[in-house]
């Protein structure tokens, strides 16, 4: 298998639930992304993970805690969502810190909050 | 700090129509230059990308040229099909991917 592949693909939990979005790569890289992208807004970039450690956590609620146990895998932990956070929540990986080099994605996970 | 602008949408057009989406950019030196397509229900996949003045990116049919002297990187086929039918996103990089900065995307209808 190839690529950077998220799971599940469609999420539907409540106010009060707690779940973990899941991300791995298969590509050799050794940075990875955590991106929001709502309906009407554009891509927010929430968490970078270069070398297995946290670079940038762009002011995203502690509601959400990502982890990154290796560098073929992230998660991001979900607890005590809102509504407002339902969105696509796309994972992708690049090879850091060389430059000029993109970033893949996966296909995404749809959170729907409840 | 580096923006992206592109055209807003939605854009509607009939199969085999010409196809422009205009993207330009603000950065500081010479940034790489990207073009993201993202299917429904799908994540981002690269459709082309440029990384020096002058160079022109193309794939299944899209073109676009990194124009310095505009700043601009638009994107264009010739007769689009009813399958290209996506969210189109411009992006550049300039430093590590972490500096990866996306435009707002345009969403493409194709008709039959």
């Amino acid at each position: 298998e190839t690529g950077v592949t998220q799971t599940p693909r469609h999420l539907v939990m409540g106010m009060t639930n707690k779940k973990s979005l899941k991300c791995e790569q298969h590509l050799g890289h050794n940075a990875m992304y955590w991106y929001k992208q709502s309906a009407k807004k554009p891509l927010e970039l929430m968490f970078v993970y270069s070398l297995e450690e946290r670079v940038e956590n762009n002011s995203v609620p502690s509601r959400f805690s990502p982890e990154c146990p290796n560098s073929s895998h992230l998660f991001l932990h979900l607890h005590t969502l809102q509504p407002e956070d339902s969105a696509l929540y796309l994972c992708a990986s690049s090879q850091d810190p060389t430059g000029g080099t993109e970033a893949f994605f996966g296909q995404g996970t749809r959170l729907t909050v409840v | 700090g580096n923006s992206v602008t592109q055209m807003e949408g939605p854009v509607t057009l009939s199969e085999e129509a010409f196809l422009t989406i205009n993207c330009t950019y603000t950065a500081t030196g010479y940034p790489s230059l990207f073009w993201y397509v993202q299917y429904p229900g799908e994540g981002l996949q690269l459709l082309l990308k440029a990384t020096k003045a002058d160079d022109k990116g193309s794939n299944k049919g899209f073109e676009a040229t990194y124009r310095k002297e505009t700043t601009s990187f638009h994107l264009e086929k010739g007769s689009v099909q009813v399958s290209d039918s996506a969210v189109y996103f411009c992006a550049l990089l300039k430093g590590s991917a972490r500096q990866l900065t996306f435009g707002s995307g345009t969403q493409l209808t194709v008709l039959p």
